[in-house]
Formats: C-alpha cells, sequence, structure tokens
C-alpha cells in the first residue's frame, strides 16, 4: 500500500515566489497534518484536518501560508510570498478514526528560499 | 514555549553499549509518543503510552512513561548502527491527538 504521498521531494525558489506543496494521504484516513521542522524549532504542527475540514490553524506563521483540503485525497500548503526564513522540511501526516493516535508521516519536502 | 525537552540533544556511542534518553516536561500527558527518524524520511512512530507508571517494550526499546505523566525515558539495551537516528517524543496535553513534539536526540551508533 502506497504511504503518504508529497511533492514535490525538493524545491528551491527565489525570495518572494509562490511555493506550492502538495500531499496526498492514505487512503480512508480522514485526518491530516502538516508539519515544519527546522534545526532551530524542531517539529512544528501548523495546522491539522479532520474530515477535509481545518480544525486547528494555530500554528500557521503568518498570513503568507495557507492551506487547503477540496477533498480526501488532496491537501496544499501554499507560502506566498515566499521568505529565506520559510527554508524547511515539511512534512504532511494523516491517520484515521480508529487509530487517531498513530500519525503515518510523508518523506517530506525540503524547501530552499534563496 | 517549547513544553518538551529531550536529553540529551546529541549522543554518540559504541555498538554494544546501553543508553538512555529523556523527555521532560511540567505539563501532565494525555498520552506521549516515540518516534525514529532517519535522514531524508520522515518520522516513524515506534509507541504510544497513556497510563503513569506504563513501561513498553519492542525488542532492544523500553519504553517508560513517568507516574506523573509529565516524562518519558527510552532505554536502548545493546544499541546496533541500525538505531542510529533522530528520537522525537511527541505529547498530547489535550486528548485531541494534537501532539507536540520535543527537539529531539540525534543517536549515532558507531560500528
Amino acid at each position: 500500500d502506497a504511504g503518504v504521498i508529497q511533492s514535490p521531494r525538493h524545491e528551491v525558489t527565489e525570495m518572494g515566489q509562490e511555493v506550492t506543496l502538495r500531499c496526498k494521504p492514505i487512503s480512508g484516513h480522514n485526518s491530516l497534518f502538516w508539519y515544519r521542522q527546522t534545526m532551530m524549532r524542531g517539529l512544528e504542527l501548523l495546522i491539522y484536518f479532520n474530515n477535509n475540514v481545518p480544525i486547528d490553524d494555530s500554528g500557521m506563521p503568518e498570513d503568507r501560508f495557507s492551506a487547503k483540503m477540496p477533498n480526501a485525497s488532496f491537501s496544499t500548503l501554499k507560502i506566498q510570498p515566499s521568505e529565506p526564513r520559510d527554508s524547511a522540511v515539511y512534512f504532511c501526516a494523516s491517520s484515521s478514526t480508529s487509530g487517531r493516535e498513530t500519525q503515518y508521516f510523508g518523506p517530506g519536502t525540503r524547501l530552499l528560499v534563496l | 514555549t517549547q513544553l518538551l525537552e529531550q536529553s540529551p540533544q546529541f549522543l554518540s556511542i559504541q555498538e554494544g553499549e546501553n543508553l538512555t534518553v529523556y523527555c521532560n516536561s511540567s505539563s501532565v500527558f494525555s498520552s506521549l509518543q516515540w518516534y525514529r527518524q532517519e535522514p531524508g524520511e520522515g518520522p516513524v512512530l515506534l509507541v504510544t503510552v497513556v497510563t503513569g507508571g506504563e513501561v513498553k517494550k519492542l525488542k532492544r526499546l523500553t519504553f517508560q512513561f513517568g507516574d506523573a505523566r509529565k516524562d518519558s525515558s527510552l532505554h536502548i539495551t545493546a544499541a546496533q548502527p541500525g538505531d542510529t537516528g533522530l528520537y522525537l517524543c511527541a505529547g498530547d496535553t489535550s486528548g485531541t491527538y494534537k501532539y507536540i513534539f520535543g527537539t529531539g536526540t540525534r543517536l549515532k551508533v558507531l560500528a
């Protein structure tokens, strides 16, 4: 079975550009999480969705960040405009209702903003 | 505010040695998890503990949840190079499965 799929795996962009990160959760999972990982701050929860609805976005750093989940099999995290301090590894994770304590992480998108 | 402090931050040991890493907080957790993350990959869940004083074993790994559910430890017996990685603890304070992660312990086991 396919795990969580993220694309792209690597992204290099220039400051001010729009960046869109994509995630396909595990089929049948109804909770989806976006995290950001840096050396300084570790792994931080940005936002999570349950049944495609954003439940908690208190971790989204500022208005430049937005996330959507138009259907159960797809989510995006957008940064517009991007800044060098946004450079990090962004992870998507999903979990099911019956096993909500078990999150399955994707391989991450390594973002570098120059 | 970092709710979860992990120690040590870095640990380099020889194959066959034992080690313990710690995860501490001033908050009470409804559940606490341990993950291992290898370079270029996402974290992988190792265990979830929910009861104060609970001990769980996973082969050579022993996990303990503190009696007051504020801290946890991970003990590895006879470490192997395959144990190398970043060990993260994560705690849920609200019972909503919203986990907050510690900063991690980076373990390197030398052959």
